[in-house]
Formats: C-alpha cells, structure tokens, sequence
C-alpha cells in the first residue's frame, strides 16, 4: 500500500532559525496535504498542494510539491515559538482512498 | 460554526469493557474519517464514510471495533472487549468531499487498564 515517510521525526531549533521537514510518498500523489498539531491539541489544516512543482507561501512557512508529485516540503524562515508542534504531511492517493498521514516532524523552539 | 464534536473526550476504562466513542461532523460534510493516533504509530487511518457508507476499514485492527454512521450527524466507534494496548488518542474528522481538508475534533483520549 501507499506509504508516506517523513523525517527528520524531531527537529531542535533555536529561535530565528530556519526549519524544513521533507515527506515523501511510494506513489504518485492526487494532492498532498499539511497539518500542523499542537502538543495535547489535535491536527490542524495548514495547506492543499495538488499541481506537479508548485509552491505555496502563507507567510514565513513555504510549502513545495515535487514535479514527479510524489514530494513534498514545507519550510520555516526565522522560526518563533509559536511554532513549536508536530507537522504532518498527508498523501492523497486519489479518490477512494482516505488521506495517508506521515508520521510527523516535531519541532522544538527554544528561545 | 461549531466544529467536529467527539465525546466522550476522555475515557478510562478495565479490560474487557465496551468502549462507544461519539462523533458529530460538521454540518454539510460528506466524509467522515476515523483516525487512532500512538507515539508509536503515528496517525492511522481506522475507517473512513462517504455519503454515510463505509468505503475503508483496511485500517480497522480486528474484529472488536466497529463502526457505525446511522446518518449525516452522527458516527460511533465502538471497541468490544476492550484491551490495554487499544489506548491512544481517537480522531475523528470530517470533509466536504474525499480529497478535501480535514477538519479534526479535540480527539477521545482512551486509557485501558
């Protein structure tokens, strides 16, 4: 079946430092999806990606979807503590199938 | 707009129990996804509707869950007899279409002793 891997699985960062968290799929993707969840909150949508090597910004975060449509990463410029959670990305292998969740990138923020 | 509601938001229980945990999607959703999430396995994918039918139970780990959508508004996870390593955070979200966002409840915290 359709697997998505995501790493690094944790990710220690000072504050102001950049952050990326990569994902990738074992088959091409309908779209991709990204999550972001709060420690003790629940998973939160952040973006849909579905054009082959497109890129979304939603201020300091930039998200990329591969040309092959089978990657995806999200990047961080000059990180904030507010940004400290788990970041999931989630493949959609097309319809019929539900959202495969990646296991998640935490992220750490020390000020 | 209320959001997806989940109860019972935690729960304790003995081996051997029945467990329901409820779910009400978000008005004019669709789709309706049931996800168990574990240190150790991550988010997985339980079970999911469309248009109040299940289309996926791939995920669901045995015979003892089940689960049930009666209509729109209303969905239930039901695990019988209940076991220790069944504890985990149960999720229960729902979208306008299959391929659409996910829109999560705050989850149903089980502890099996």
């Amino acid at each position: 079946g359709q697997q998505v891997m995501q790493i690094p699985q944790y990710q220690h960062v000072q504050e102001g430092e950049d952050f990326t968290t990569y994902c990738n799929s074992s088959t091409t993707l309908s779209n991709i999806q990204w999550y972001k969840q709060r420690p003790g909150g629940h998973p939160v949508f952040l973006i849909q990606l579905v054009k082959s090597g497109e890129v979304k910004k939603q201020k300091r975060l930039t998200f990329q979807f591969g040309e092959a449509k089978k990657n995806s990463s999200l990047h961080i410029t000059a990180t904030q503590t507010t940004d400290v959670g788990t970041y999931f990305c989630a493949g959609h292998p097309g319809s019929g199938y539900a959202l495969n969740f990646g296991k998640g990138t935490s992220l750490l923020v020390t000020p | 707009d209320a959001g997806v509601i989940q109860s019972p938001r935690h729960e304790v229980t003995e081996m051997g129990q029945e467990v329901t945990l409820r779910c009400k999607p978000i008005s004019g959703h669709n789709s309706l996804f049931w996800y168990r999430q574990t240190m150790m396995r991550g988010l997985e994918l339980l079970i999911y509707f469309n248009n109040n039918v299940p289309i996926d139970d791939s995920g669901m780990p045995e015979d003892r869950f089940s689960a049930k959508m009666p209509n729109a508004s209303f969905s239930t996870l039901k695990i019988q007899p209940s076991e220790p390593r069944d504890s985990a955070v149960y999720f229960c979200a729902s979208s306008y279409s299959e391929t659409g966002e996910l829109f999560f409840g705050e989850g149903s915290r089980l502890t099996v002793l």
